[in-house]
């Protein structure tokens, strides 16, 4: 079945202790990215990736970090994460370049993190 | 940051009324427009993907159009069904990034 697969899907931490957020995808998709959804804001995109090594910062990538040393997964790294980071988070991966930006994104099931 | 307004915010019809919902969007730098379904508890599922200027899509008793010239588009619901309720997202594609609306909460009541 194809799908994107996000872990843990709820997490609590507290300041400062740093934790990753894995996801993973079987459809060989050149592009994956991570949102964060907080009330009363619009998914927002905090980076993004076009294919293995190459990654970049979305709108709001402050306090994170990612990695794509394989195409099929696109980790979420928290070094020192702080209460302000408490959000939905979700991974997405889709098709890209040429012809394919009519292709749509496939997202993962949401990972909720608290920071106390 | 680029702004994607959508509206109404929420919505409540009553089962078999038709309703349609707006996304607003900069008109430069467009490479596609994006809707998607989202539950509670499950993540966003897509709709639509539009990318030319007078774009029109349906499925089943949902569609969509597309006008890149102003910046906006429509999503359809013809007869509405309790299991239409859902946020619907849009998203405005600049080729690499994406930035999303607010979406609209629908509510069907039976």
């Amino acid at each position: 079945e194809a799908q994107v697969t996000q872990n843990p899907r709820y997490l609590i931490t507290v300041t400062g202790k740093k934790l990753t957020v894995t996801c993973s995808q079987n459809m060989n998709h050149e592009y994956m990215s991570w949102y964060r959804q907080d009330p009363g804001l619009g998914l927002r995109q905090i980076y993004y990736s076009m294919n293995v090594e190459v990654t970049d910062k979305g709108d709001v990538p402050e306090g994170y970090k990612v990695s794509r040393k394989e195409k099929r997964n696109f980790p979420l790294i928290l070094e020192s994460p702080s209460p302000n980071q408490t959000s939905l988070y979700f991974c997405a991966s889709g098709r890209r370049g040429g012809s394919s930006y009519n292709s749509p994104l496939h997202f993962g099931n949401g990972t909720r993190l608290t920071v106390t | 940051i680029l702004n994607v307004e959508q509206s109404p915010q929420s919505l409540h019809v009553q089962e078999g009324d038709s309703t349609n919902f707006t996304c607003s969007f900069p008109s430069s730098n467009f490479y596609a427009l994006h809707w998607y379904r989202w539950e509670t508890a499950k993540s966003p599922e897509a709709l639509f993907v539009m990318t030319l200027n007078g774009d029109e899509k349906k499925k089943g008793r949902i569609s969509a159009t597309l006008n890149t010239k102003e910046g906006y588009s429509y999503l359809y619901i013809k007869g509405s069904q309790p299991e239409d309720s859902a946020t619907y997202l849009c998203a405005y594609n600049t080729g690499n990034q994406f930035y999303f609306g607010t979406g609209t909460s629908l509510t069907v009541i039976p």
